[in-house]
């Protein structure tokens, strides 16, 4: 089964504004990454925050960590048509190495 | 680096039949992860690879469903009697197995089950 949940599911906004998606998970993790997929392509790695970590930026990507919710968020500032894409969070497990869970995803429609 | 390379991009097949599929890590990974992506969900997670020994398999994953990677370089997925419920995207993914890797995915492998 699926480690994470995300919310929204869906998310169309104007291109220009801020984006923010949530994720929650259910058990101790060593880090959360997440991930971009183009419609029928593969994913692709944006960023990771360590469990001892609570924010990290790159770019106009912020990822925010809050392990005593089991929450995470991501926020992309200024967002551009091209940023439509599926978004992904991953875990990582505590004690576990290697094997990344995957949560449902948010689909992000960026209108130009 | 060339990516992760997967073969076929896809495949259609009638139901019982067997089906391989291929990957082709990025040549300096050791790990190796194959997951199963269905329409509007995430990657579920299938197995994975340190080099050339299986660490984990899904439970989810049945007797029908086999991977190996003989040398530690490439991998196989194959897939025996398929059933419609089979159709899927199948992800490989490799990376290196020190710190926190991210995982680096093909395009993956489509198949579609008749």
């Amino acid at each position: 089964s699926q480690q994470g949940e995300e919310d929204p599911q869906a998310l169309s906004i104007q291109e220009g504004e801020n984006a923010t998606m949530n994720c929650s998970y259910k058990t101790s993790i060593n880090n959360l990454q997440w991930y971009r997929q183009n419609s029928g392509r593969g994913l692709v790695h944006l960023i990771l925050i360590r469990s001892n970590e609570r924010e990290k930026h790159s770019g106009r990507l912020r990822v925010t960590l809050d392990t005593s919710k089991k929450s995470s968020s991501l926020l992309i500032t200024a967002s551009r048509a091209a940023d439509t894409a599926s978004y992904f969070c991953a875990t990582v497990f505590s004690g576990n190495t290697g094997k990344l869970i995957f949560g449902q995803g948010t689909t992000l429609q960026v209108k130009p | 680096d060339t990516g992760v390379s997967q073969n076929p991009r896809h495949k259609i097949t009638k139901r019982g039949q067997n089906v391989t599929f291929r990957c082709d890590p990025i040549s300096e990974h050791n790990r190796l992860y194959w997951y199963r992506q269905t329409l509007g969900q995430g990657p579920e997670f299938l197995t994975y690879f340190q080099n050339e020994a299986q660490l984990e398999k899904s439970r989810l994953l049945s007797d029908r469903f086999s991977a190996e990677r003989p040398k530690g370089s490439f991998s196989t997925l194959e897939i025996q009697r398929t059933e419609q419920g089979d159709s899927a995207m199948y992800l490989c993914a490799s990376s290196i197995d020190t710190g926190d890797p991210p995982l680096h995915f093909g395009n993956g492998t489509r198949l579609t089950v008749t």
